[in-house]
């Protein structure tokens, strides 16, 4: 059972360039989150998904995309990619009525 | 002030020590309430839940403090498997009210 899984685990990027991250779950959870997480700040929601084709904005949306066609992915992208998005990005999920949330492996991501 | 605060650490303790760390969380609506475990470049991990009558799972301790708005953890004989961040967790009822705190470092030296 694979859980979450995040795909890339490293991205170097130039500024500029745009990616996508994706995330794939196959517990059939409801939710999808995307963090990132940066020294002494925790992790801040970036965007979340209460099922298959609905997403929301979260504490700090600006500059990042997503979208939830399918239930077990959600994707991340970033359109044009800056250093200040230099980060480790982490997707969870939770089913319903749980808040307990189980986390990807991360993506280490550099904007240089 | 932030909605969940964590003493940052780090907490540098030896072997077999007990360590007790707070978090306090500022919105009293809040309904749950958790710890999780993060390892150095991995992902947060919960640790256990936390329930109003206080709970104990192992050497670990969870408890719920709603007047004061505190959780806290107590590890006791503590291992040198225990060293990692501990992040504090609090959510209310919407999808997206799940904060966590920034997390207390805690080492232990043989």
């Amino acid at each position: 059972n694979a859980g979450v899984t995040q795909t890339p685990k490293f991205r170097v990027l130039k500024t500029g360039q745009s990616m996508t991250l994706l995330c794939a779950q196959d517990m059939n959870h409801e939710y999808m989150y995307w963090y990132r997480q940066d020294p002494g700040m925790g992790l801040r929601l970036i965007h979340y998904s209460v099922g298959e084709g609905t997403t929301a904005k979260g504490e700090v949306p600006d500059g990042y995309n997503v979208s939830r066609l399918k239930k077990q992915n959600f994707l991340l992208g970033l359109e044009s990619a800056a250093p200040s998005q230099t980060s480790v990005y982490f997707c969870a999920s939770r089913i319903d009525g749980e808040n307990i949330q189980y986390f990807g492996a991360g993506t280490r991501l550099s904007v240089l | 002030r932030k909605e969940v605060e964590q003493d940052p650490g780090p907490f540098n303790v030896p072997e077999g020590a007990t360590v007790a760390f707070n978090c306090t969380y500022s919105n009293s609506a809040s309904q749950s309430f958790f710890w999780y475990r993060q390892d150095c470049r991995k992902e947060p991990k919960l640790l256990m839940s936390v329930y109003s009558s206080g709970n104990e799972d192992g050497r670990f301790t969870a408890q719920l403090n709603r007047a004061s708005q505190y959780i806290s953890l107590l590890i006791r004989d503590s291992k040198l498997s225990d060293s990692a961040t501990y992040l504090c967790v609090v959510s209310g009822s919407s999808a997206s009210k799940i904060i966590f705190g920034s997390g207390t470092r805690l080492s232990i030296r043989p």
